[in-house]
């Protein structure tokens, strides 16, 4: 059972489309992290959110700590080709020190 | 580029053999990660050090160890290796447990 349950597992859309990615716990986390993972490379990180209810924005990508910081989202608006691949949730739960990884969503933007 | 550096890139090896994958971590990051990507278990951390000494561990097998020494650099063993060790073996380092920066990965297929 992963600590972090992302959905969906794959997302496919046409460019110029948007979408939401999920990740969720029962744990309650210090933080989360969003990654991003391309074939053949390691993942890199895009953001952490902190405080609970938290908004970030990066370019066409919002992120959002949920009020129990038990969940995120990722939201990307006009998603386009380079929009694609593995986008990870990470967070280090309360009364720990390790940071796990949720499952991944597969996000294809196509042209 | 994340800065931490891995070797090799590509292992190829028989079952019940030895590896040795090494890592360099960014400059003035004092703690090393290992991770372990397959396609049905995702990212699963395996150890942690900081500044030579084990930090955290998590699913690492007992034929696998590993080590940080006095120079930073890190190496993971995996030993008595079995077709299931097939996997992508990431390091990565950063200034705080959740906001890391990965290499590249090394890449194993056991035979």
């Amino acid at each position: 059972t992963q600590l972090l349950e992302q959905s969906p597992q794959f997302l496919s859309i046409q460019e110029g489309e948007n979408l939401t990615v999920y990740c969720n716990s029962s744990s309650v986390f210090s933080s989360l992290q969003w990654y991003r993972q391309e074939p053949g490379e390691g993942p890199v990180l895009l953001v952490t959110v902190v405080t609970g209810g938290e908004v970030k924005k990066l370019k066409r990508l919002t992120f959002q700590f949920g009020d129990a910081r038990k969940d995120s989202s990722l939201h990307i608006t006009a998603a386009q080709p380079g929009d694609t691949g593995l986008y990870l949730c990470a967070g280090v739960p309360f009364n720990d020190y390790k940071l796990s990884f949720g499952a991944g969503t597969t996000v294809t933007v196509r042209a | 580029d994340s800065g931490v550096t891995q070797t090799p890139k590509h292992l190829i090896t028989a079952t019940g053999q030895r590896v040795t994958l090494r890592c360099s971590p960014r400059s003035g990051d004092l703690s090393v990660y290992w991770y372990q990507q397959s396609l049905d278990q995702g990212l699963q951390f395996l150890i942690q050090y900081y500044n030579g000494e084990e930090r955290a561990k998590g699913n690492i097998l007992e034929r696998f160890s590993a080590q940080q020494f006095p120079d930073l650099h890190s190496e993971l063993n995996l030993s008595s290796l079995e077709l299931g060790d097939s996997a992508l073996y990431f390091c990565a380092s950063g200034p705080e447990v959740g906001e890391l920066f990965f290499g590249e990965g090394s890449r194993l297929t056991v035979l």
